[in-house]
Parts: structure tokens; sequence; C-alpha cells
């Protein structure tokens, strides 16, 4: 049973350009959910998808946006890059249409990905 | 405004001893996670506790839930150098669904 992926494990970009971020969620689970996290801090919640659609949104600009295919697999894409979006990209999935709270609600981190703005 | 406040930042002991890291918060979760995250890796869930009250024991690591569902604890006995990590607390509010907010963290390093 696969876990959370993403790709890429790292990545190195230039003040301005966009990055894409990939996600495939844990089998069986539908809703995916994006977390930045600066070093020496705690996850900052950015979104969540949940059929296809931006179910909730964190303290975020709009630079930050994100999409879910049919699949369940999700992207979250970075527009005119800024150094202080050098962080550690979590996604995390639940299965958060099915099965009852509390244990739908649980979520499952990918490794991340490491983003560093130059 | 940091909606929960994890304590201490940083703990450094020695392997055999026991600490506690604390979550506190004004806000009342529906459920309180918490995580162990080692460098290059995603947060790894270690327990969810969901009624005021409760505790739960994994091995030698004791979690509560406050009364309130506001706070919350880990306590580790006799520590081990395995145990060297940075510990997350992060809740889930009735109104939020799976939304996680996340404490600051606690950086535990065991010395052998």
């Amino acid at each position: 049973d696969a876990g959370v992926t993403q790709s890429p494990t790292h990545l190195i970009k230039t003040r301005g350009q966009q990055v894409t971020l990939r996600c495939s969620p844990k089998s069986g689970h539908d809703t995916v959910s994006w977390y930045q996290q600066a070093l020496g801090q705690g996850p900052q919640f950015i979104f969540q998808y949940y059929e296809e659609e931006e179910r909730q949104r964190g303290n975020f600009p709009d630079r930050f946006s994100g999409h879910q295919f049919p699949n369940y697999s999700s992207e979250l894409n970075v527009n005119a890059l800024l150094l202080g979006d050098s962080a550690l990209y979590l996604c995390a999935s639940t299965a958060g249409g099915k099965g009852h709270a509390p244990a739908k609600n649980i979520q499952y981190f990918g490794a991340g990905t490491r983003l560093s703005v130059l | 405004t940091q909606l929960l406040e994890q304590s201490p930042q940083f703990l450094s002991i020695q392997e055999g001893e026991n600490l506690t890291v604390y979550c506190n918060s004004s806000s009342v979760f529906s459920s309180l996670q918490w995580y162990r995250q080692e460098p290059g890796e995603g947060p790894v869930l270690l327990v969810t506790v969901v009624t005021g009250g409760e505790v739960k024991k994994l091995k030698r690591l004791t979690f509560q839930f406050g009364d309130a569902r506001k706070d919350s604890s880990l306590h580790i006995t006799a520590a081990q150098t395995g145990d060297t990590g940075l510990y997350l607390c992060a809740g889930a509010r009735e109104t939020s669904g799976s939304r996680l907010t996340f404490g600051e963290g606690t950086q535990l390093t065991v010395n052998p």
C-alpha cells in the first residue's frame, strides 16, 4: 500500500520563476492538503482539495494555486517566486469524503519537496 | 497569533531521562494529533486524541488530552537516542474539518 508520494524531492529556482509540485495521495484517500514548513517552524496550512475543488484555504496569497485531478492526485503551483517561499512543501491526504470522524480526518504526510529560491 | 503554543522549543537530555512536552491553546479542538518528524522527511503520526481527559500510551510515550480539549502533553519515559527528532502537535477544529493547525514544534535531542 503506497503512502503519500511527492515529486520532486528537491528543487532550486530563482526569484520570479514559477514552480509546480506534485502529490499522489495514499491509496483510498480522496482529500489532499498542502502545507508550507519554513525551517525551524511547524507546517502552515495552504489549502485543501476535495472533489477537484479548493475546499479550504489558509492565509496565503493568490500566487499559490492548486489543482486536483480525477484520480485524486494534486498539484501546487507557485508563481512569481520570492526568497521567502523557500521551504519544505508537504502534501497530506485523508479519506475525508469517506468513513467517519475522527478516523477520516487523520492526515498522512508525504516526505515533502524542498524548494530553494535563490 | 499562534493558536497552538508548544513548549519547550528545544530540549537536550541524556539517555534514560524523562521529559514532557506541552501543547497549549485558548481554542477548543475536536481532536489533537502528535507527529514526529526527522530531517528530510514528512511528519509521521504518533497518536490522535479526541476525548477530553483521554490518555493514550505508545510504549514509552504517554499522551494526554486536556479535559477542556484545549491542551495536550507528551511524556517520554527513559528516553533513548532513537527518540531524537522534531515533535509536533496539531489540532483539528470542529469547523475546519481535517485542516490542521500546528504548533511550532519541540526539537528533542537525546544524547548517549
